[in-house]
């Protein structure tokens, strides 16, 4: 219910640390996986993406890992600043959806102090 | 700017009325999606349009729920005699293309029931 939701699983570095925030991810079959952060009252904005036919991907200060064989997919904050904090979800795409909908995961708040 | 807007960003209503969100999509982008989000949870797909064509509607779309996508452009989300189960923050996305970097969210229209 709503009082579940609000405890939303949180990260807490100090500036200047790295990150790592993990996300299960539930259907094997899913072919295409995101990372989006979302800031207080604004909508999920991309962050990084990796296609299930890729282990690990680098973007500028982020990388993504992908582990199939357990259904783990982390990302990696490089130099975490202020600014990075907010709530992180993964997405997945099932492989059967034609439509291209995507399935989000249960968010994690990153919190970064100065 | 050029990202997806939606409107209102906020709206208060009594149970048992109509509501009518509207978003305008990326101008060149041809899909259109809906999703719900509740507080602490990732948004949950609604449904997806392809041009005008509703294409896919997920379960959650009860009968109450009706989107409209008439010219293919801009798209709206009507929800009639509304419940405080309804309330929470609806997203518009769009996307252009093969690329789900493009998958461009909104800010969202956030919907308090009382």
């Amino acid at each position: 219910g709503e009082s579940v939701g609000l405890h939303l699983p949180t990260l807490s570095v100090q500036e200047g640390d790295n990150s790592i925030i993990n996300c299960a991810y539930s259907n094997s079959a899913s072919d295409y996986f995101i990372w989006y952060k979302q800031e207080s009252g604004k909508g999920p904005q991309f962050i990084i993406d990796i296609r299930s036919n890729m282990d690990k991907r680098q973007g500028q200060r982020v990388t993504v890992l992908l582990n199939k064989t357990v259904k783990h997919l982390s990302l990696q904050i490089a130099a975490t600043q202020p600014g990075d904090s907010a709530v992180y979800f993964c997405a997945e795409k099932p492989l059967n959806t034609g439509f291209q909908k995507l399935v989000f995961g249960t968010g994690t708040r990153l919190l970064v102090s100065p | 700017d050029t990202g997806v807007s939606q409107d209102p960003r906020h709206k208060i209503t009594k149970r048992g009325q109509n509501v009518t969100f509207r978003c305008d999509p990326i101008s060149e982008h041809n899909r259109l999606y809906w999703y719900r989000q509740t507080l602490g949870q990732g948004p949950e797909f609604l449904t997806y349009f392809q041009n005008e064509a509703q294409l896919e509607k997920s379960r959650l779309l009860s009968d109450r729920f009706s989107a409209e996508r008439p010219k293919g452009s801009f798209s709206t989300l009507e929800i009639q005699r509304t419940e405080q189960g309804d309330s929470a923050m609806y997203l518009c996305a769009s996307r252009g293309g093969r690329s789900f970097d493009g998958y461009t969210f909104g800010s969202g229209t956030r919907l308090t029931v009382v």
